[in-house]
């Protein structure tokens, strides 16, 4: 079956910008989380949506940062007012349930470029 | 809250060399632990977790709770073992991911 998906794979936008990025899960995974992926830092985790429940955003690092699943699938991430630090590849990842025993599985990522 | 650390962020081994990443733990009773694995333009995978006890592309990984750790390890390190892996803690909703290490072998 398919995997998840991100659109667009690359995105350059200038500073000041907003832009939206897309992720769409693996159909009947319940878990969708989102993460920051930089040079030295890792994976930063930003958001997790399960369910119906309220996302937990605790690693979303400001509030230009925001993020939506509709239907409890397809998910977009927006980043307001863009600076050159939120430059990073952003992935997506989903599980079936969202337990920490399970196994995610991430999308290609979007690469951001703020210039 | 839990951590997981990676103390290496370069790790650069001749090809044959046995190879050894490591990665330690937050304590916690009953500790859910992964190995992801990215290689150059692919996407992030799964490449073993603790509860299987399995090899897979002859890299192991043992548990070992008195030291909190969690080594992945391979006796003889191909130049397709070239890529940036990373250690998970989970046993929460969120995974706790460490800053990952960049694994070069050469020829």
């Amino acid at each position: 079956g398919a995997g998840v998906s991100q659109s667009p794979s690359n995105k350059v936008t200038e500073k000041g910008k907003d832009v939206e990025l897309r992720c769409d899960p693996i159909s009947g995974h319940t878990a969708l989380y989102w993460y920051r992926q930089s040079l030295g830092q890792g994976l930063e985790f930003l958001i997790y949506f399960q369910g119906n429940s309220a996302p937990d955003k605790s690693g979303l690092p400001s509030d230009r940062f925001s993020a939506e699943r509709t239907g409890g699938s397809v998910s977009t991430l927006t980043i307001q007012r863009t600076q050159q630090e939120d430059s990073a590849v952003y992935l997506c990842a989903s599980s079936l349930e969202g337990r920490g025993v399970e196994t995610q599985y991430f999308g290609p990522g979007t690469r951001l470029l703020v210039l | 809250a839990q951590r997981v650390t990676q103390p290496e962020k370069l790790l650069s081994v001749f090809k044959g060399a046995p190879v050894e990443l490591k990665c330690n733990y937050s304590y916690s009773g009953s500790p859910e632990l992964f190995w992801y694995v990215q290689y150059s333009r692919q996407r992030l995978q799964l490449l073993l977790r603790h509860i299987s006890r399995e090899s897979i592309k002859g890299f192991t990984a043992d548990l070992n709770k008195g030291e909190t750790s969690f080594h992945l390890k391979k006796p003889f390190a191909q130049e397709e073992d070239s890529a940036m892996y990373y250690c998970a803690q989970g046993g929460s909703y969120i995974p706790t991911f460490g800053r990952g290490t960049s694994l070069i072998v050469h020829p």
